[in-house]
């Protein structure tokens, strides 16, 4: 079956980096985008990023610009999303999610319509 | 930067009642690149809307999308005890823009 699922819980340093994986299953990964996504505690979704690990389109959202680094390994079927300088506001669980768009025969949803569970990273002193 | 705005905040609403929640955009949107989607606590979201109005693969036909321009809804015509969640709508594409809304929460009365 269709599925993304996320490496396991993080807890981090202010200023360190982390690296979150999203393993991808049941489909072409290299015909369809994965975004990541995060939510804040009690907070509502933040879009970071894309990539397109068979165009190896990537694109940010501005505010991540400089401090997020999406990459993707297609043997692997994964993506990756590394963020760097942490503090305490990044602190969220961060959601891989596919865009229904396959880029391969051009058709598809426009909208995330598979998401990884989550991981939830924790940034604390 | 376009910005989306979900109201009401807080939907209280008991089974059986029609819920209708609204996103409003701060500049006109191509409808094809507005999607709905359904969260509940400790879970990823899930895709309910695409393209204003088409339902995403296994929603229910309780769910249904309308809107241009600026102004979208999202109803709900029959709460079901499982639709009590918070609902986000999106900006999905365009310009490389993926923003979402505030999100409206529907809790039980």
């Amino acid at each position: 079956q269709v599925q993304l699922v996320q490496s396991g819980a993080e807890v981090k340093k202010p200023g360190a980096s982390v690296k979150l994986s999203c393993e991808a299953s049941g489909y072409c990964f290299a015909c369809y985008e994965i975004h990541w996504v995060r939510q804040a505690p009690g907070q509502g979704l933040e879009w970071l990023g894309l990539i397109n690990v068979g165009n190896g389109n990537i694109k940010f959202s501005q505010k991540f610009q400089g401090r997020v680094t999406l990459s993707g390994d297609r043997s692997a079927n994964t993506a990756y999303m590394q963020l760097n300088s942490l503090t305490s506001d990044d602190t969220a669980v961060y959601f891989c999610s596919r865009d229904g768009w396959n880029y391969d025969v051009l058709t598809g949803v426009n909208g995330f319509d598979v998401w990884g569970q989550g991981t939830l990273v924790t940034v604390s002193s | 930067e376009l910005v989306l705005t979900q109201s009401p905040g807080t939907l209280s609403l008991s089974p059986g009642e029609r819920a209708t929640l609204s996103c409003r955009a701060s500049e006109s949107l191509s409808s094809s690149f507005l999607a709905w989607y359904q969260q509940k606590p400790g879970q990823a979201p899930t895709l309910l809307i695409y393209g204003a109005s088409s339902r995403a693969t296994g929603i229910p036909n309780r769910f249904s999308g309308s809107g241009s321009g600026t102004d979208f809804t999202l109803s709900i015509s029959r709460l079901e005890p499982e639709d009590f969640a918070v609902y986000y709508c999106q900006q999905y594409g365009a310009s490389f823009h993926f923003t979402f809304g505030p999100g409206t929460r529907v809790e039980l009365k």
